[in-house]
């Protein structure tokens, strides 16, 4: 079993519909979970992160941690054209701190 | 921009040559990691640098090599170079390296390995 694992995509949604992307791990003891955003040949770029079970909000994007499902997930509200990109989901290696694992990451893609 | 900066940003080179990529930290950060990104896929976590010594390696072979500066700069070093070796190396700064401290990334050295 992968450490983190999320849907390829791609995940396609009109404009101003809310994008849902998912990710599970493996890991029971994980403390952190990041969200990265890359857009076509560029590199990762966080967005969110959260440590505690329940929702963190922060403008259009909210995540959602549920540890005893071993779950986390990112929605992303009004979604714009311009949030068109690979959404990678990420938690720390077993004991490594904040040396991370990467899911493969799922392409979404907003359309007019 | 996150303030971290590689270089060079794309590079071609042939099958068992050796590389050198250079990444420089966030100011205030002294914990550099380094990524390899294969096209597809997510960053794979290559090792990690914290106050010049060796934090953690991931799975890659020991011609994958790095070392870190009193600066905090650092640099990946590939030797025997592979074809499989081509993707995108990524250098991510963060403020130390037990905690849970978030990560930022630089903007990448595209290597093609011919």
């Amino acid at each position: 079993q992968k450490e983190v694992e999320q849907n390829s995509g791609p995940l396609s949604v009109p404009e101003g519909a809310i994008a849902s992307l998912n990710c599970t791990y493996s890991d029971r003891v994980s403390q952190s979970f990041f969200w990265y955003r890359q857009y076509s040949g560029k590199s990762p770029e966080l967005i969110m992160s959260i440590y505690s079970n329940g929702d963190k909000e922060d403008g259009r994007f909210t995540a959602q941690l549920n540890k005893a499902s071993q779950y986390v997930s990112l929605l992303i509200r009004d979604s714009q054209p311009s949030d068109s990109a690979t959404y990678l989901c990420a938690v720390p290696l077993t004991g490594g701190g904040n040396k991370l694992t990467f899911g493969t990451g799922t392409q979404l893609k907003v359309e007019l | 921009e996150t303030g971290v900066t590689q270089s060079p940003t794309h590079l071609i080179k042939t099958r068992g040559q050796q590389v050198t990529l250079r990444c420089s930290s966030q100011s205030g950060h002294n914990t550099v990691s380094w990524y390899q990104q294969a096209l597809g896929q997510g960053p794979q976590f290559i090792f990690q640098y914290y106050r010049e010594e060796e934090n953690g390696r991931g799975n890659f072979p020991p011609r994958f090599s790095g070392l870190q500066f009193p600066n905090y700069s650092s640099e990946l070093n590939v030797n025997a170079l592979e074809l499989d070796d081509s993707a995108l190396y990524l250098c991510a700064s963060s403020l130390r390296s037990g905690g849970l401290d978030e990560q930022f990334f630089g903007p990448g050295t595209r290597l093609t390995v011919l």
